[in-house]
Formats: C-alpha cells, sequence, structure tokens
C-alpha cells in the first residue's frame, strides 16, 4: 500500500532534550516535505527536499534541521526544543515537487513541556 | 506568511445542500489545490488546478480559478455527513519546492 509513515504519532518531551520525528515514503517520490499545524494558523512549510542531499527552507525553518541521505527518508530533528515548537507536524511527499499532489502521513503530535 | 486565505472560517449545512468555499492568495501562482482533512489526520489530496485553468470537476467537487481576482472557490454538491471535514486549499508560486496553505474552512453537514 502506498505511503507516508510517520513515527512517532505522540511524542512529549522536554526543553532542550534532541529529538527525531522519522519519515519513510514507499512511493519512490523525489519530493518530501515536513508542515506544522498549528490552531488558526493552518499548515507551515518547515523544509522541504526535491532529491537526495536537495534541501530547502519553508516558512518556518528556525528551530529545526533535516536530512535527504535516502530517497524514501526525510527525517525531522529538533536539537533542542522549545514549548513554542508544541505542535501537529506532517510529512507530505510527492511525485514532481510542489506542483503535483501531496501523500501526507498521520501526523505526530508533539508536546514540549 | 500564509499565501491562501479561506472564507468562510466555519460552514454548517444540512445533508444534500451544496457547500462553497473561497480561497483568496495574494501573489501569482503556478497551482492552485484542495485538501481535506478529517479531525486531525493526515491530509487527503482534492483537486489540483494550475494558473491557466479555469474550472475542474472530480465527483460531486467543483473548483474554479479566477487569475485576475487571485480566488479560487470549491464547490462540494448533494453534502453528506461524511464530508464533515476541514478543507484548505494551497498554492504554489512554481512548481518547485514551496507549497503554501491557508487556515482552513471547517465544515460541518448534520443528518
Amino acid at each position: 500500500e502506498a505511503q507516508v509513515t510517520q513515527n512517532p504519532r505522540y511524542l512529549i518531551t522536554v526543553t532542550g532534550k534532541k529529538l527525531t520525528v522519522t519519515c519513510s515514503q514507499n512511493m519512490n517520490h523525489e519530493y518530501m516535505s515536513w508542515y506544522r499545524q498549528d490552531p488558526g494558523l493552518g499548515l507551515r512549510q518547515i523544509y522541504y527536499s526535491m532529491n537526495v542531499e536537495v534541501t530547502d527552507k519553508g516558512d518556518v525553518p528556525e528551530g529545526y534541521k533535516v536530512s535527504r541521505k535516502e530517497k524514501r527518508n526525510f527525517p525531522l530533528i529538533l536539537e533542542s526544543p522549545s514549548p513554542n515548537q508544541t505542535s501537529l507536524y506532517f510529512c507530505a511527499s510527492s511525485f514532481l515537487g510542489a506542483g503535483s499532489p501531496l501523500h501526507f502521513g498521520n501526523g505526530t503530535r508533539l508536546t514540549v513541556t | 506568511s500564509q499565501q491562501g486565505e479561506e472564507d468562510p472560517q466555519a460552514l454548517s449545512i444540512q445533508e444534500g445542500e451544496n457547500a462553497t468555499m473561497n480561497c483568496s492568495y495574494k501573489t501569482s501562482i503556478n497551482n492552485l489545490q484542495w485538501y481535506r482533512q478529517n479531525s486531525g489526520r493526515g491530509l487527503v489530496h482534492l483537486i489540483l488546478i494550475r494558473s491557466n485553468e479555469r474550472e475542474k470537476h472530480s465527483g460531486r467537487l467543483r473548483v474554479t480559478l479566477d487569475t485576475s481576482k487571485k480566488s479560487s472557490s470549491l464547490l462540494i454538491t448533494a453534502s453528506r455527513a461524511a464530508d464533515t471535514a476541514s478543507y484548505f486549499c494551497a498554492t504554489g508560486s512554481d512548481s518547485w519546492g514551496k507549497l503554501q496553505f491557508g487556515a482552513g474552512t471547517q465544515v460541518v453537514v448534520t443528518p
């Protein structure tokens, strides 16, 4: 089954403790992206990747890192999480960039205390 | 900053009625997409319309795009309770990397 898999589904952590949210897709998509969703703000793009070793900033990249060492994986790294990064995070992929339909994962709800 | 803004923020209708929501954006676009989200789960793609297109249909969905007014509308005909969800428009200024979402329209369809 074609899918985007995020882990974990829920995560509670403390300020400053490094964490990684994993994202994997099995559709051989070139493009992957991370979004955060906050009430009243819709989805805001954090980072995106057009291909292996090619990443770029979205609208809200501060406090986040990404890497794309393999085509299928696009982990999101918070090196020193802060409470303002408490949010619902989504990974998405598409065949060819932002001009083709995105497939979304089921989300990771992160709470930073 | 958000590119697209949906209107209304919330919409409550009865089954069988049509639901219309609008999306306005600020800068020129390459494409505009509509997505549905059920209760905080992952978004599901509905329709993609390119800047040189004016209208697209998919089942009970109809999307229009007016680039002169920088706006799009999504019409759901003959609504069902299962259409209860949040609907988001997303705009891409090119077909490359950035895709910006609006804050969404929350639609409730009552039986």
